[in-house]
């Protein structure tokens, strides 16, 4: 079936640092690729997407590109700020595999937790 | 700027015990659904409401389960005997059409069961 492995944390950085988050995907058919954002709090926000191998989605200084050949969608940020502090989640929604329906429901990964020191 | 609001944030039961889990998602969605994240795991979808009916379930989804959306505004989980395995963060979103639409969430309700 339809699944995804994310990176596991926590993730600690300094504020400007590099980051990736590490998420590759296992699916039939050809999936959309989505990561979505946690504050605390706060519920589950949908920070970029991808429909179709090679996009990129992009939001925030986030960038992250569907890569087919490698079925991955690593999320990476070229300078993080502590405002990024937060449990970021990698998905795949298909209308094949996993339960199938049209409604495409959401399969996530573990999430993994950003801290972003000053 | 609309939201999917829970309630309550943090519910805590004994095992045995019924539970009903709320959510108000946005005004205008169509399509409704429940997941849950157990401590440390993955965050699983439970289940999908379409025009009044459950349109998909997973596994997890067996009797103890059922949703409703009673008044138009609301939509309900409900678990009738709480094991202590269903501790977890239930999550509802909401989204106004199916596959290609966003599903905007809300921030969850932490489950205790003792």
């Amino acid at each position: 079936g339809n699944s995804v492995t994310q990176m596991e944390g926590p993730v600690t950085l300094s504020e400007e640092a590099f980051l990736t988050i590490n998420c590759t995907y296992t699916a039939t058919g050809y999936p959309s690729l989505f990561w979505y954002v946690q504050y605390p709090g706060e519920g589950l926000q949908l920070l970029l997407k991808a429909t179709k191998a090679d996009d990129k989605g992009s939001n925030k200084g986030f960038e992250a590109t569907y890569r087919k050949e490698t079925t991955s969608f690593h999320l990476e940020k070229g300078s993080v700020q502590v405002s990024d502090s937060a449990v970021y989640f990698c998905a795949l929604r298909s209308i094949t595999g996993n339960y199938g329906g049209s409604q495409g429901n959401l399969i996530f990964g573990k999430g993994t937790k950003l801290s972003v020191k000053p | 700027e609309p939201e999917v609001t829970q309630t309550p944030s943090h519910q805590v039961t004994q095992m045995g015990q019924e539970v009903i889990l709320r959510c108000v998602p946005i005004s205008n969605h169509l399509y409704f659904y429940w997941y849950r994240q157990i401590l440390g795991q993955k965050v699983e979808f439970l289940v999908s409401f379409y025009n009044n009916e459950i349109s998909e379930k997973s596994e997890i989804f067996d009797d103890q389960f059922s949703v409703e959306r009673p008044d138009g505004s609301n939509f309900t989980l409900k678990i009738r005997s709480t094991k202590l395995e269903d501790s977890a963060m239930y999550f509802c979103a909401s989204s106004l059409g199916s596959s290609s639409y966003e599903q905007y969430f809300g921030p969850g309700t932490r489950l205790t069961v003792t």
